[in-house]
């Protein structure tokens, strides 16, 4: 079944280590994008890629990077910069980079200790 | 304030009531988005819409645009239908972004 798969659920790290977030899709979506989730606020995006090799920072890029080396894949880096990095993160695809449905991953719980 | 304002915040409704949960935005958009979260936090795409109305199963959603208002109503509500329903918008332009409303989260009791 075609879909996105986010790795791990939930991620535990210690403060000051940087931690990567795997978001892979088998759609063949062109674009993807990285999206957190604190209480009460709506999703925020970090990054988002539109094509191979290509990414645009999002709202909330800083302490965040990510690369796009492959089209299935769109892994989430959180540095030791990002000052308060636990929250939830949500992994999308979309066909194109038009107003195409969006598909979203189960997200990945990550708290930092 | 935020561009996209959802209400109510939370809902709780018994099962088989007829319920309404609407979303106001403040900018032009290509598309609006239905959302469904549930507990476990993974996102479902419910209804993706630029005009008029939209059915599944249960599930309706409308969208007035000249209002920049839409509802989302699920009728014969059930448990399972309990999570939160989040509305986001498209302003369009050359690139994708959703902007998100915090969500409504609904409870359904038996």
């Amino acid at each position: 079944d075609g879909g996105i798969t986010q790795s791990p659920k939930y991620l535990f790290r210690k403060e000051g280590q940087n931690v990567t977030l795997s978001c892979e899709q088998n759609l063949n979506h062109d674009a993807m994008y990285w999206y957190r989730q604190d209480p009460g606020q709506g999703l925020r995006l970090i990054y988002y890629s539109q094509i191979v090799n290509d990414f645009q920072k999002g709202d909330i890029a800083e302490g965040y990077s990510v690369s796009r080396e492959k089209k299935e894949s769109f892994p989430l880096t959180v540095t030791s910069a990002q000052k308060n990095p636990t929250a939830f993160y949500l992994c999308a695809s979309s066909i194109d980079q038009g107003a195409g449905e969006a598909f979203f991953g189960q997200g990945t719980r990550l708290t930092v200790v | 304030k935020n561009e996209v304002e959802q209400s109510p915040q939370n809902l709780t409704a018994q099962e088989g009531e007829f319920i309404t949960i609407n979303c106001s935005y403040s900018v032009g958009i290509s598309a609006l988005h239905w959302l469904q979260q549930h507990p476990g936090g993974g996102i479902v795409s419910l209804f993706m819409l630029s005009s008029g109305k939209k059915k599944h199963g249960r599930l309706i959603a409308t969208i007035n645009i000249q209002e920049k208002h839409s509802s989302l109503h699920i009728t014969a509500s059930h448990p399972r239908d309990s999570a939160v329903y989040i509305c986001a918008v498209n302003s369009g332009g050359s690139n994708y972004k959703l902007t998100f409303g915090k969500g409504t989260l609904l409870t359904v009791n038996p």
